[in-house]
């Protein structure tokens, strides 16, 4: 059963569309992420939520949004898509400071 | 300057040769650090788990934490071609924020 899955796993659509990753995780984890992993393999945080509070927006465009129904979701909502935001986008959860569990990520390609 | 640096290589060894791997950071508060694996088109896995100063071994893996220097390690021994992939040093987000911060990435190949 996995533990942080996320989907789509791929998603290919045109600019100036909006589009939505869904995410969820069975870990039982406090907190949920969303990563960014540019063309270069850099990974950088975008958002994190814990107990539906957002904790963390690092200087993220506002057409990005996240959306948590409850603990174990974390969805993200992107507006008006732009070639730039192509990457591929991590979902991740963790406990306390025991690290970072990461679902197989969704590969964004904005034509 | 950035929290973490790590030079993406790529670093080809030859099978069986030992590994090192390493990262340098900036904040001389955190107080453990972690080593990721990452497979082509997968997600980042957790594969050690560092706190403070010190080693810790597990099976062919070795991280290592020199706090004065702010410098972190990863030996891999008896290397083999499944070890190739992306390694990612990270640490605390800081700023008592969850999250971590991670390094490029140093991308291992491992040459039968």
């Amino acid at each position: 059963d996995t533990a942080v899955s996320q989907t789509p796993k791929y998603l290919v659509t045109q600019m100036g569309n909006d589009k939505s990753i869904k995410c969820e995780q069975n870990l039982g984890h406090d907190t949920m992420y969303w990563y960014k992993q540019d063309s270069k393999k850099f990974l950088k945080i975008m958002f994190s939520y814990n107990n539906k509070e957002l904790i963390i927006n690092e200087t993220v465009p506002n057409r990005f949004s996240p959306k948590s129904p409850d603990k174990a979701h974390l969805n993200l909502h992107i507006n008006s898509l732009e070639l730039g935001d192509s990457a591929v986008y991590f979902c991740a959860s963790s406990q306390a400071d025991r690290g970072l569990f990461f679902g197989s990520g969704t590969q964004l390609s904005v034509l | 300057q950035k929290e973490v640096e790590q030079d993406p290589g790529p670093l080809s060894v030859p099978e069986g040769a030992i590994v090192s791997l390493n990262c340098t950071y900036s904040n001389s508060a955190f107080q453990y650090f972690m080593w990721y694996r990452q497979y082509s088109r997968k997600g980042p896995e957790l594969l050690m788990y560092t706190y403070s100063s010190g080693n810790k071994e597990d099976g062919r893996f070795t991280a290592q934490v020199d706090k004065s220097s702010k410098y972190i390690s990863l030996f891999i021994r008896d290397s083999q071609p499944s070890d190739s992939a992306t390694y990612l040093c990270a640490t605390p987000l800081g700023g008592g924020a969850d999250g971590l911060t991670f390094g490029k990435g140093t991308h291992l190949i491992i040459q039968p």
